[in-house]
């Protein structure tokens, strides 16, 4: 298995325009996890999703972000507009089930101008 | 959620056993011991967890202490490759529970 998909591998944008993050989980997984990177916060969860079902998306920032799951093997988390505090390091991962360790794609470096 | 404390940073030389702490004293009797680590521009990835009993794998041993307040997971040779920063993270093995990420230990290895 290729493990988790991200795309793009890094992403430079402008204040104001709008971001598309991409993530393909494992084949067979049923969880799926949004994580953000920053050198202040560390690794935080914005968001995760259980059989393409957003659960808890307590950490979500704001309402300029937004996480869909329209199937089992594509998320996407949209910022819309971004914003120069939204430059980090968003990373997806996936488990198989409740408890599971989880598998993290390479990540999505954001940087926003 | 139950916390975890770790040293900010360690370092080794190659070839040589590395030990990294983890003191949890608010455990509790459900919550599993969990251990990843993140190397540098990648994501984090799974190394090994534990409840009770010493664990061991392809890549580390866990020891854990025997009343749980702390645990070390061992590296027995450091290689370069092993660079990284370790995060010890306390989860329930039943229903769901975020995998919550602290500070963790940045290691150093020395050729």
């Amino acid at each position: 298995d290729a493990g988790v998909i991200q795309s793009p591998r890094h992403e430079v944008t402008e204040m104001g325009q709008e971001v598309t993050l991409r993530c393909k989980p494992i084949s067979g997984h049923d969880y799926l996890f949004w994580y953000r990177q920053t050198m202040m916060r560390g690794l935080e969860l914005l968001i995760y999703f259980n059989n393409n079902v957003p659960i808890d998306d307590s950490g979500m920032p704001e309402d300029r972000f937004s996480a869909k799951m329209p199937n089992a093997s594509f998320s996407t988390l949209k910022i819309q507009p971004s914003e120069p505090r939204d430059s980090a390091v968003y990373f997806c991962a996936s488990s198989l089930e409740v408890g599971e360790k989880l598998f993290f794609g390479s990540g999505t470096q954001l940087s926003v101008l | 959620d139950a916390k975890t404390t770790q040293p900010n940073s360690m370092e080794s030389n190659e070839e040589e056993p590395v030990h990294l702490p983890c003191n949890h004293s608010t455990i509790s009797g459900t919550d599993y011991i969990h251990w990843y680590r993140q190397l540098p521009s990648q994501g984090p990835e799974y190394v090994i967890h534990g409840l009770t009993s010493n664990v061991n794998n392809r890549m580390a041993s866990l020891a854990i202490a025997e009343d749980r307040k702390s645990s070390t997971l061992i590296l027995h040779r450091a290689t370069l490759r092993d660079a990284a920063v370790y995060y010890c993270i306390l989860r329930w093995n039943t229903g769901f529970q975020k995998l919550v990420f602290g500070t963790g230990t940045r290691l150093l290895v020395s050729p």
